[in-house]
């Protein structure tokens, strides 16, 4: 079966440019979480989406984050004004029903270089 | 507040020795979840083993073997006669059940098993 897919899988940019990250979901997993993977480091919890609403946007770095999800399925998590420090991993992960005790399933990340 | 904390950065060992991943949390809640996952060079999470506060049993998978102590607030990870498949960086989670379920994760243990 599909699990989560991310796009793109690596994306490279100018500083200060506007970039946008995509995540799919696993078909009916209403939780949605994202991640910062910085080289070498764990995971850097950023927002997470119950549904189409997002109850903890407490993670997003700087006002420059945003992330939105449409139709309880996929997810656009969006940087604007790109600098340098926000190359990373950034991660998507899904769960079945939000609860705390599912496991949540990864997608394979997007690379993200800011020049 | 809540926190996971593994102490191990990296760990070497030879192929066929036995280890220790350490995992130790902090929570207020009486009722939380935790989780070990793994992320191979390709990059992608993969979940492992759940465990809830409500059962400290010990549970063993093949070779890997997990021991959750409440009264040292440790969930450690072993890895019995491990292979160089099992190098990877291995996450901690912890998961409430009144935090929006949020998950926290460890900054990770990198384990390099060598042949």
């Amino acid at each position: 079966g599909a699990g989560v897919s991310q796009s793109p899988s690596n994306k490279v940019t100018e500083k200060g440019k506007d970039v946008e990250l995509r995540c799919d979901p696993i078909s009916g997993h209403t939780a949605l979480y994202w991640y910062r993977q910085s080289l070498g480091q764990g995971l850097e919890f950023l927002i997470y989406f119950q549904g189409n609403s997002a109850p903890d946007k407490s993670g997003l770095p700087s006002d420059r984050f945003s992330a939105e999800r449409t139709g309880g399925s996929v997810s656009t998590l969006t940087i604007q004004r790109t600098q340098q420090e926000d190359s990373a991993v950034y991660l998507c992960a899904s769960n079945a029903g939000g609860l705390s005790y599912n496991e949540q399933f990864f997608g394979p990340g997007t690379r993200l270089t800011v020049l | 507040a809540q926190k996971v904390t593994q102490a191990q950065t990296e760990i070497s060992v030879v192929e066929k020795e036995d280890v220790t991943l350490d995992c130790v949390y902090e929570t207020r809640d009486t009722t939380y979840y935790l989780f070990w996952y793994k992320q191979p060079p390709s990059g992608e999470l993969v979940f492992l083993i759940r465990r809830n506060s409500f059962d400290e049993q010990n549970e063993i998978s093949g070779r890997y073997s997990w021991n959750f102590q409440k009264s040292t607030s440790s969930f450690n990870f072993t890895i019995t006669a491990s292979q160089v498949v099992d190098s990877a960086v291995y996450f901690c989670a912890l998961s409430d059940g009144w935090s929006g379920n949020q998950f926290y994760f460890g900054t990770g243990t990198s384990l390099t098993v060598i042949p």
